[in-house]
């Protein structure tokens, strides 16, 4: 079965500064990877998602994510944040031939400081 | 075109009680998801429907748990008997006939309160 680690559990962050939010994985077969956020009493909105191709994507507000599959990393970027930005970040994997069960990570929690 | 609708939003039930938790799929998606999380966890997957089918409910706790999809009218978390532990958030997603790793669309959750 697929696991997914946050190593993360809080991040604070000053408005403008580059954030960086870490997740790995296991798993022995090919996975989809998945970055959601979560808003203060919201439900989840996708960030961005890894399927196949190119191993840096780009998301939504701005945000970005690297797969690595030797590392089974898949951590998630952004240059420079914003206030708006803070939430609760679940990184979240599935199994390509099971594509329906997301396991997810414990999240991360962003405060972003002015 | 809304999302997917969850109702009620907050619901608190004493111990022993019936919690009820709907969830309308966004139009024209067919396949329903609910997920529970637990506080300081991330979400855990508990059952997918299609309409009049159970696909696979391996999350769903063995007892007091159930869920269905009618033909009509929205998805239903059903949870009997509720304990202290059920309290969570519980969300629902869905998604088109097929998902394609698409990722899926939640509904904003029912915080269910278990006093």
């Amino acid at each position: 079965a697929q696991s997914v680690t946050q190593l993360d559990s809080q991040v604070p962050v000053f408005e403008e500064a580059p954030v960086e939010l870490r997740c790995n994985y296991s798993s022995s077969v090919s996975v989809y990877l998945f970055w959601y956020v979560q808003y203060p009493n919201q439900g989840l909105q996708l960030l961005l998602k890894y399927l196949s191709g190119s191993t840096l994507v780009k998301g939504i507000n701005g945000f970005e994510a690297e797969f690595n599959k030797s590392q089974t990393s898949f951590h998630l970027r952004k240059p420079s944040v914003h206030i708006s930005d803070t939430a609760e970040y679940f990184c979240a994997v599935s199994l390509i031939s099971n594509d329906y069960k997301l396991s997810f990570g414990a999240g991360t929690t962003v405060t972003v400081r002015a | 075109n809304a999302g997917v609708m969850q109702n009620p939003r907050h619901l608190v039930r004493r111990r022993g009680q019936e919690a009820r938790l709907r969830c309308s799929p966004m139009k024209g998606h067919s396949h329903v998801y609910w997920y529970r999380q637990l506080p300081e966890e991330g979400l855990k997957f508990m059952v997918y429907l299609q309409k009049e089918n159970i696909i696979d409910e391996s999350g769903m706790p063995k007892e007091r748990f159930s869920a269905e999809f009618p033909k009509e009218g929205p998805s239903i978390l059903r949870i009997q008997q509720v304990v202290r532990g059920d309290s969570a958030a519980y969300f629902c997603a869905s998604s088109p006939e097929k998902l394609l790793g698409d990722g899926y669309t939640f509904g904003s959750g029912t915080r269910l309160t278990v006093v």
